[in-house]
Parts: C-alpha cells; sequence; structure tokens
C-alpha cells in the first residue's frame, strides 16, 4: 500500500534562512507527486507538482521541490524564507493502484518563519 | 473566477441531528472528492465521485453519505452526526483523478 511521510511535523525558522521539508514515499508503481501549502483558515492551494520529465520542478514564489526515484523522496526546499511562507505544508502522492489513481496526503508540516 | 464553494463555513450541531454540507464547482471538473482534516493525521479522503452519477467510498466513509446528481453539485451527508466527525471537511474537485485538485476553504464542523 501506498504511504506518505513527513518526516517533521513542526518547522521552525529565521526569516531569510533557508529552510527543507522532508517527504518520503511509499509505493512500487509510478506516482505523481505533489506539495500543497495551507495559509491559516484557507483551504489548501497547490505549491508544485511532478507529473513527468525534469525531476526538479520550481514554484512562482521560490520554491522547488526534487523528485528522487532512487531514494522515493520528494523534498520541498526554499533558499530564503520569508513570514508569508508561514503555513502547513501537505505532501500528497497519487499512485495507480487497484485499477485507480489514489491520492494520499502526509500528515502535514508545520512551517514557523520567525523575524 | 474558478471556484470551489462549501456551506457552510462553520456549524456547530448536537448528535443525531442530520446535517447537509454543499459543495460546488464552477471548473466543469469530472472528478469531485470530500477530505477531512484531523490533527497530525494531515487529510483522509471520505468519499470521491468520477462523474455524475458516479460515486466510491475513500478510507473513512463511516457515517458519511454523498450524491452527485449535477457535475457541479457533491454534497456531503451525515444522517446522524456524532462527536467523532467533529473536523475540519474540505471539498475538492479536478479535471481528472491524477491532476491537481482545487479545494474550497473548508467547513468546520462540531458536533456536541
Amino acid at each position: 500500500a501506498q504511504s506518505v511521510t513527513q518526516l517533521d511535523s513542526q518547522v521552525p525558522v529565521f526569516e531569510e534562512a533557508p529552510v527543507e521539508l522532508r517527504c518520503n514515499y511509499s509505493s512500487s508503481v509510478s506516482v505523481y507527486l505533489f506539495w500543497y501549502v495551507q495559509y491559516p483558515n484557507q483551504g489548501l492551494q497547490l505549491l508544485l507538482k511532478y507529473l513527468s520529465g525534469s525531476t526538479l520542478v520550481e514554484s512562482i514564489n521560490g520554491f522547488e521541490a526534487e523528485f528522487n526515484k532512487s531514494q522515493t523522496s520528494f523534498h520541498l526546499r526554499k533558499p530564503s524564507v520569508h513570514i508569508s511562507d508561514t503555513a502547513e505544508y501537505f505532501c500528497a502522492v497519487s499512485a495507480f493502484s487497484g485499477g485507480y489513481n489514489k491520492l494520499i496526503f502526509g500528515a502535514g508540516t508545520r512551517l514557523a518563519v520567525h523575524p | 473566477e474558478a471556484q470551489v464553494t462549501q456551506n457552510p463555513r462553520y456549524l456547530i450541531t448536537v448528535t443525531g441531528k442530520k446535517l447537509t454540507v454543499t459543495c460546488s464547482q464552477n471548473m466543469n471538473h469530472e472528478y469531485m472528492s470530500w477530505y477531512r482534516q484531523d490533527p497530525g493525521l494531515g487529510l483522509r479522503q471520505i468519499y470521491y465521485s468520477m462523474n455524475v452519477e458516479v460515486t466510491d467510498k475513500g478510507d473513512v466513509p463511516e457515517g458519511y453519505k454523498v450524491s452527485r446528481k449535477e457535475k457541479r453539485n457533491f454534497p456531503l451527508i451525515l444522517e446522524s452526526p456524532s462527536p467523532n466527525q467533529t473536523s475540519l471537511y474540505f471539498c475538492a474537485s479536478s479535471l481528472s483523478r491524477n491532476q491537481p485538485q482545487h479545494f474550497g476553504d473548508g467547513t468546520r464542523l462540531s458536533i456536541l
């Protein structure tokens, strides 16, 4: 069965510091990978996605993630965070299983950026 | 504006009183889904729908019902709510199952 593990439930960091939010998944089949962001009192918004092609994907607000098939990871990184990046981040995996694609979410990582 | 609209946003009710949370999308998406979000558990899928009149159970369907009579609407029904259904609920839609999903702003339910 597929599963998604976000290794850190909370990540505190100072403004302008780099950050990495870790995500590992388990699946024996080809996958699509997503990062979603949830700001307070809002729904989830797609941050970036890997469907195929280049293993390094970027978002418009400076985040990037790299699909590493051998390590089954899809870690999210940003070289310099802002206060406005404070939010909860969810890694999600869509894997083909039993005749259809199933989307599974990790438990989330709460990023807190401090001045 | 492309959006998924859920109503109500907040609801406090009592055990056993039937309630419906509505969900509507204006993007002509075929795939719609309901999730519940609980601390430390992430999002868990309750039910999903591949198209009109096609629905199926997700990971935590017990105590919930859904219907998909029109493409744009996908209501979530709690026939006899219980306190363990107190949670934050999200509706989502996408063009197909493996495409990124668009989420509503959430409905916070408290069952006393």
